[in-house]
């Protein structure tokens, strides 16, 4: 049961322009999302999180939006750099033990593999 | 450096043979967690600690995996009788009590001969 998706595997962008990283979720009881950035041979770096009362967080390039009623979050980088070049991983957690979740607890999507071009 | 440590790095073992992997969380962390990582996946959670008690562990963990944070300070993953398919990296994540950001460390590279 994948309750959280990144149905692209793969994104390409070119420097400069906007990446836009896509993330499904179906569990309800998710209230709290994290994007994490991990390159090879590293464990995973926390980016940004949204809790489920705002629709958009940001902090500095990058953006995290949320739509609750869609199920679905998105992570912009504007302007993509070469550098930003990694996997993309969304999770999510639930406050309470409904729904097969705990607090604290992270499910995690895939992950998009982000390549931006000089 | 305060992140999250782990050792060791990489791990090459023979089937059937016990193999321990340690964590150092950040020093005021309370909470430590334990996820896996197979090719093409993203980390799937394995347990997770508050101080030294042990809150939760997922069916993914079986009898031959155990875990202990004994002083609520560094935890250890060990597994008994290894299969191939342990072969996985083997993540770490620590995080403050009232905040959900965890922070991962470097991971342990488990390959299963």
């Amino acid at each position: 049961d994948q309750q959280v998706k990144q149905n692209s595997p793969s994104l390409s962008v070119q420097e400069g322009r906007i990446s836009i990283l896509n993330c499904d979720y179906t569990n309800s009881m998710f209230d709290y999302f994290l994007w994490y950035k991990k390159y090879p041979a590293e464990g995973p770096t926390f980016l940004i999180s949204i809790s489920s009362i705002k629709d958009k967080n940001e902090d500095g390039r990058f953006t995290v939006f949320l739509n609750k009623s869609a199920k679905h979050l998105s992570l912009h980088i504007v302007p993509s750099q070469p550098g930003d070049s990694a996997v993309y991983f969304c999770a999510a957690s639930a406050r309470g033990n409904a729904g097969g979740t705990s607090y604290g607890k992270l499910t995690f999507g895939q992950g998009t593999i982000l390549t931006v071009h000089p | 450096d305060t992140g999250v440590s782990q050792n060791p790095r990489h791990k090459i073992t023979k089937r059937g043979q016990n193999v321990t992997f340690r964590c150092d969380p950040i020093s005021e962390h309370n909470r430590l967690y334990w996820y896996r990582q197979t090719l093409g996946q993203g980390p799937e959670f394995l347990t997770y600690f508050q101080n030294e008690a042990q809150l939760e562990k997922s069916r993914l963990l079986s009898d031959r995996f155990s875990a202990e944070r004994p002083k609520g300070s560094f935890s250890t993953l060990e597994i008994q009788r290894t299969e191939q398919g342990d072969s996985a990296m083997y993540l770490c994540a620590s995080s403050r009590d009232i905040h959900n950001e965890q922070f991962f460390g470097p991971g342990t590279r488990l390959t299963v001969l």
